[in-house]
């Protein structure tokens, strides 16, 4: 399996534009998640997916922040408008796994920049 | 609210030192992970501690969950350059559902 496949690698927008960052997940798992690192913060928890399902999203900053998973292979994470502030590394990662946070694979991860 | 404080935060040795790096919390974790991340990449899982007072080994690095499962260390052995990277530690949140990570140690081993 290749892992998680996260794209683009990098991206680099201008404030107001829309972004979406796309997720491949391990063929299988059931849980997918979206996390947000920065120098500040770390790695903070967005939201996540079980079964394509929305569990929780309260990790999710505003409501500019939007997340779908149209099916078990693939899910998205968009921003619109973007801020420079949303600037930071953006990781999904996959779980088959009961508790399934606790066994996470993680994708390489988007390098945002809103300038 | 549950918090992972990982210490040092940046920690910068010569290759051959030993050194250890620390996790702790205020809240009981049922158990807790430790990750390294590379410059560039998502964090790789290297173990899982579960029982209060369990220690496993893996190589030359020695993992520690304290006994009131509040607390959790890493020791690394000698250290070589391919041991440089941002550890990160990790528990699961209250509801069981996901992972609250540590801001990590940045470990740099020089030759």
């Amino acid at each position: 399996d290749a892992g998680v496949i996260q794209s683009p690698r990098h991206e680099v927008t201008e404030m107001g534009q829309e972004v979406t960052l796309r997720c491949k997940p391990i063929s299988g798992h059931d849980y997918l998640f979206w996390y947000r690192q920065t120098m500040m913060r770390g790695l903070e928890l967005l939201i996540y997916f079980n079964n394509n399902v929305p569990i929780d999203d309260s990790g999710m900053p505003e409501d500019r922040f939007s997340a779908k998973m149209p099916n078990a292979s693939f899910s998205t994470l968009k921003i619109q408008p973007s801020e420079p502030r949303d600037s930071a590394v953006y990781f999904c990662a996959s779980s088959s796994n009961w508790p399934p946070g606790e066994i996470a694979f993680f994708g390489q991860g988007t390098r945002l920049t809103v300038v | 609210t549950q918090l992972l404080e990982q210490s040092p935060q940046f920690l910068s040795i010569q290759e051959g030192e030993n050194l250890t790096v620390y996790c702790n919390s205020s809240s009981v974790f049922s158990s807790l992970q430790w990750y390294r991340q590379e410059p560039g990449e998502g964090p790789v899982l290297l173990v899982t501690v579960v029982t209060g007072g369990e220690v496993k080994k893996l190589k030359r690095l020695t993992f520690q969950f304290g006994d009131a499962r509040k607390d959790s260390s890493l020791h690394i052995t000698a250290a070589q350059p391919g041991d440089t990277g941002l550890y990160l530690c990790a528990g699961l949140n209250q509801a069981g559902t996901a992972l609250i990570f540590g801001k990590g140690t940045t470990l740099s081993v020089s030759s």
